[in-house]
């Protein structure tokens, strides 16, 4: 058990529809990763979060918006879904807000978009 | 190398036997490089966060090199064991400590017994 939680762990859902990903991090740490990993793909860097700022943002689509609360946790918002949105999708988090720290993983939420 | 790439992306070695693989990242404005296991149905977890040229890091029968100046990093599993199977995933802030932390693909590991 890494210490992060991620909610849902599976989630079916219509195309155009808005889904939300929720991530607590372990204790104490201040740093929010959030991942894409599609069929075949590796994990793609979407957005970093420390200690409620945004610090680092990859490929992120403009439908996806991402925030971490006062309280750390963080939350992943999809929305107008489409197919390809289809995908596992990781929280990670780290007490290192320089990427010097290795990352603990959630157990991922499956997002599957019909 | 603008990005992490890791070869080879897959390899079936025989119990007992030792392997490596490589993970080659940007060399400037380094600042870390992770290495990580990821088992099936799960998630993935870390071996090694390397920050020094030269660094060597040993965990049991799995150690890691580390070339900044060059830009690579070797994975070696020394006397493989079914268990070692899984995907071994490298990753680096790229652009510095403040950046995204970027993954490679992955090297897949398969240990046959």
């Amino acid at each position: 058990d890494s210490g992060v939680t991620q909610t849902p762990k599976h989630l079916i859902t219509a195309t155009g529809q808005r889904v939300t990903l929720r991530c607590s991090p372990r204790s104490g740490d201040l740093s929010v990763y959030w991942y894409q990993q599609s069929l075949d793909q590796g994990l793609q860097f979407l957005i970093q979060y420390y200690n409620g700022e945004e610090r680092a943002k990859g490929n992120i689509l403009e439908r996806f918006s991402a925030q971490q609360f006062p309280d750390l946790h963080s939350e992943l918002n999809l929305s107008s879904l489409e197919l390809g949105d289809s995908a596992l999708y990781f929280c990670a988090s780290s007490d290192s807000g320089t990427n010097t720290g290795e990352l603990f993983f959630g157990e991922g939420s499956r997002l599957t978009v019909l | 190398i603008l990005n992490v790439e890791q070869s080879p992306q897959s390899l079936h070695v025989q119990e007992g036997d030792s392997t490596n693989f490589t993970c080659s990242f940007p060399s400037s404005n380094f600042y870390a490089l992770h290495w990580y296991r990821w088992e099936t149905a799960k998630s993935p977890e870390a071996l090694f966060v390397m920050t020094l040229n030269g660094d060597e890091k040993k965990k049991g029968r799995i150690s890691a090199t580390l070339n900044t100046k060059e830009g690579y990093s070797y994975l070696y599993i020394k006397g493989s064991q079914p268990e070692d199977s899984a995907t071994y995933l490298c990753a680096s802030p790229l652009g510095g400590g403040y950046q995204k932390v970027t993954f490679g693909i992955g090297t897949k590991l398969q240990v046959i017994p």
